[in-house]
């Protein structure tokens, strides 16, 4: 099976900007999740898509949004760029939503807001 | 809130010797916990995970993990340091009824020859 894929894998952006990352989830899972990963903050929960439909949201600005397709499929955006949006975002698929179930991370995207 | 600590930002250990990583969990219930190792560039990989099976887990990679509920602890460890576990490890806990993974800061391996 193929793994989590995540594309772009490098991206970079000037403030002010909006940007729009892609993951393609292990075939047959059902729940994709987003996180951030700065030095600073280290790993933050984004959002939690499953069956089309945001299940759980961290602590983030409206700026940050997400949304599933029917096949699984999800997109994160981020409107009105800043510096500090500078990270690495990962996704993650799991076959099921729930605590406990084993997350499968993609390689990630890095974004670089100028 | 559920929480994880990891003690040390930095472990160094010697190519052989024993890596213990450690980690401490806030809970009131019983948790959902998990380590995970992300080399350079790359996402993360999981070595394994804790839910409530046995207390003695074992992973990839030969890393295994003890659920100590009495030090509200889950510390990683191998026996012997290969340099190919230079990477950082990350724990974190799965709180009740969500799917999201809450980490802890992170503690990275070095192994030296």
């Amino acid at each position: 099976k193929a793994g989590v894929t995540q594309t772009p894998r490098y991206l970079i952006k000037t403030r002010g900007q909006q940007v729009t990352l892609s993951c393609s989830p292990i075939s047959g899972h059902r729940s994709v999740s987003w996180y951030q990963q700065t030095p600073g903050q280290g790993l933050q929960f984004l959002f939690e898509y499953f069956s089309e439909t945001q299940r759980n949201k961290g602590n983030f600005p409206g700026r940050f949004s997400g949304r599933q397709f029917s096949n699984s499929r999800s997109e994160m955006n981020v409107s009105t760029l800043e510096l500090g949006d500078s990270a690495l975002y990962l996704c993650a698929s799991s076959d099921t939503s729930g605590s406990g179930n084993e997350q499968f991370f993609g390689p990630g995207t890095r974004l670089t807001v100028l | 809130a559920q929480s994880v600590t990891q003690l040390g930002s930095h472990v160094s250990v010697s190519e052989g010797a024993l890596v213990l990583l450690r980690c401490n969990y806030s809970s009131s219930v019983p948790p959902y916990l998990f380590w995970y190792v992300q080399y350079p560039n790359q996402g993360l990989q999981l070595l394994l995970k804790y839910t409530s099976a046995a207390t003695l887990v074992k992973g990839i990679n030969g890393f295994e993990a003890e659920f100590k509920k009495s030090e509200t602890s889950f510390h990683l460890t191998k026996p012997s340091a290969h340099m190919s576990d230079a990477a950082e490890y990350f724990c974190a806990v799965s709180p009740q009824g969500f799917q999201k993974l809450v980490f802890g800061t992170g503690t990275r391996l070095l192994v030296s020859p």
